[in-house]
């Protein structure tokens, strides 16, 4: 167990719904990060908070997919009006001051869009 | 563009074999490489290497970085069945923590 939790699991969800995803970090880490991971391949940055800020996000992150971290605690991803592109494991990881590049990564929520 | 790339994409291997698995990268303004294991579901941290030459060891697992010629190894010795997972390598760069990965190494020890 790394310290970041996430939640659901697990989601299946039929295409053209709304979800969303909920991530909590280790609680001194103040860097959050999303990656989206499908099979066969590495994870593949989404986007990334510092405190509250969303300092950058991928061009991978279409209009339908919007994240937030309101306190600067745990964030939220949301996707709506799901495709089955959207299929994937969607993990979240933190990082500290002190800990440079070194994430520790969640679980993930795997996502299944029928 | 960043870009890692591993090799092998796979292998198999019997109980106590010695494994090396390749990254090698492009990348703008290199801060660090790292080695992840994933198992089922989260990445665990293996690696972070940043000076080239320097072997970093942990147990039976090593890993060294040529920031000249832009590749890494990561030696698996003895290997045991609890070593099989996929081994991602990562970059960074320009951002804290936006790391590029590569497609990862399926690493099956068979007993």
């Amino acid at each position: 167990d790394t310290g970041v939790s996430q939640d659901p699991r697990h989601k299946i969800t039929k295409r053209g719904q709304n979800v969303t995803f909920r991530c909590d970090p280790i609680s001194e880490h103040n860097r959050l990060y999303w990656y989206r991971q499908t099979l066969g391949q590495g994870p593949e940055f989404l986007t990334y908070f510092q405190n509250e800020a969303q300092l950058e996000k991928s061009r991978l992150l279409s209009d339908r997919f919007s994240a937030e971290r309101p306190k600067g605690s745990f964030s939220t991803l949301e996707i709506q009006r799901t495709e089955q592109g959207d299929s994937a494991m969607y993990l979240c990881a933190s990082g500290g001051r002190g800990t440079n590049e070194k994430l520790f990564f969640g679980s993930g929520t795997q996502l299944s869009v029928l | 563009e960043d870009k890692v790339v591993q090799s092998p994409l796979s292998l198999v291997v019997h109980e106590g074999d010695t494994v090396t698995l390749n990254c090698s990268y492009e990348v703008t303004n290199f801060r660090s490489l790292l080695w992840y294991k994933q198992e089922k579901k989260a990445p665990t941290f293996l690696f972070m290497l940043t000076s080239s030459g320097i072997e970093k060891k942990s147990g039976r697992l090593s890993s060294i970085l040529d920031k000249k010629e832009l590749f890494s190894i990561l030696n698996i010795t003895a290997t045991q069945t609890g070593d099989s997972a996929v081994y991602l390598c990562a970059v960074a760069g320009d951002s804290w923590g936006k790391l590029q990965f590569g497609a990862g190494t399926q690493v099956v020890v068979t007993p």
